[in-house]
């Protein structure tokens, strides 16, 4: 079955507000990571995080290995946020990462 | 810093016929290798992860015959799409890992678009 639940699957936000993106996880995982998808395609990577919080500018990420969660919070939403965000997460370095389902975040004026 | 470049970007191939993509590894030592795929509107699949000195492992649903991976060193990698038709477009990237004795993050590259005509 799916190992990563990312939810909700879209979300629209006015410019200025936030809101937050979370990954559930099936199995016990070691690290999560945190990209952004552009609309190149290109995949932007925010986080890499094997325990606790981390931030950056308007972004702060946490991992919960232990409940076995993540969670990806944006602030302050700027047009440029707008965009398909994924986590992906591995429980063994032997293996590759399994990603979530994707969160299409637009981001309106 | 860790970088992943892939070759090419973009490619254009006729059905039937093949197509081979590099991933390199700048900055790090590449000990793990992981191929995915991203099919239109769609998450990212995991294909195979190739580890230095050892086997390369398929997921389910993906063989070597179809695409076959090179594993030479621990800063380069290929793959190839042999006899690519039109379930397989889409965005193709690798992401590289120095293992060592902890979880490391994986660093991806921009990836190559496979578009099948």
């Amino acid at each position: 079955g799916d190992q990563v639940e990312q939810s909700p699957s879209a979300l629209s936000l006015h410019e200025g507000t936030g809101s937050a993106l979370r990954c559930n996880f099936t199995t016990t995982m070691r690290a999560v990571q945190w990209f952004q998808q552009n609309s190149r395609g290109s995949l932007i990577n925010l986080f890499y995080l094997a325990s606790g919080t981390k931030e950056n500018g308007r972004l702060k990420s946490t991992f919960n290995s232990k409940e076995s969660y993540s969670t990806l919070h944006i602030r302050d939403a700027q047009l440029e946020d707008s965009g398909t965000y994924f986590c992906a997460a591995g429980y063994n370095y032997a293996q590759g990462l399994t990603f979530g389902l994707g969160t299409r975040v637009s981001v309106f004026p | 810093g860790a970088l992943v470049y892939q070759y090419p970007r973009r490619t254009i191939c006729k059905s039937g016929t093949s197509m081979r993509m590099e991933c390199q590894a700048v900055g790090f030592q590449a000990t793990s290798v992981a191929w995915y795929r991203q099919s239109p509107q769609k998450t990212f699949e995991l294909i195979a992860l190739s580890t230095v000195n050892s086997a390369i492992k398929y997921e389910q649903n993906f063989t070597q015959e179809k695409f076959p991976i090179s594993h030479p060193n621990l800063s380069f990698s290929s793959m190839t799409v042999l006899n690519a038709y039109l379930e397989d477009r889409g965005l193709y990237l690798c992401g590289a890992r120095d293992t060592g004795p902890n979880y490391a993050e994986q660093f991806f590259g921009p990836g190559t678009r496979l578009t099948v005509l």
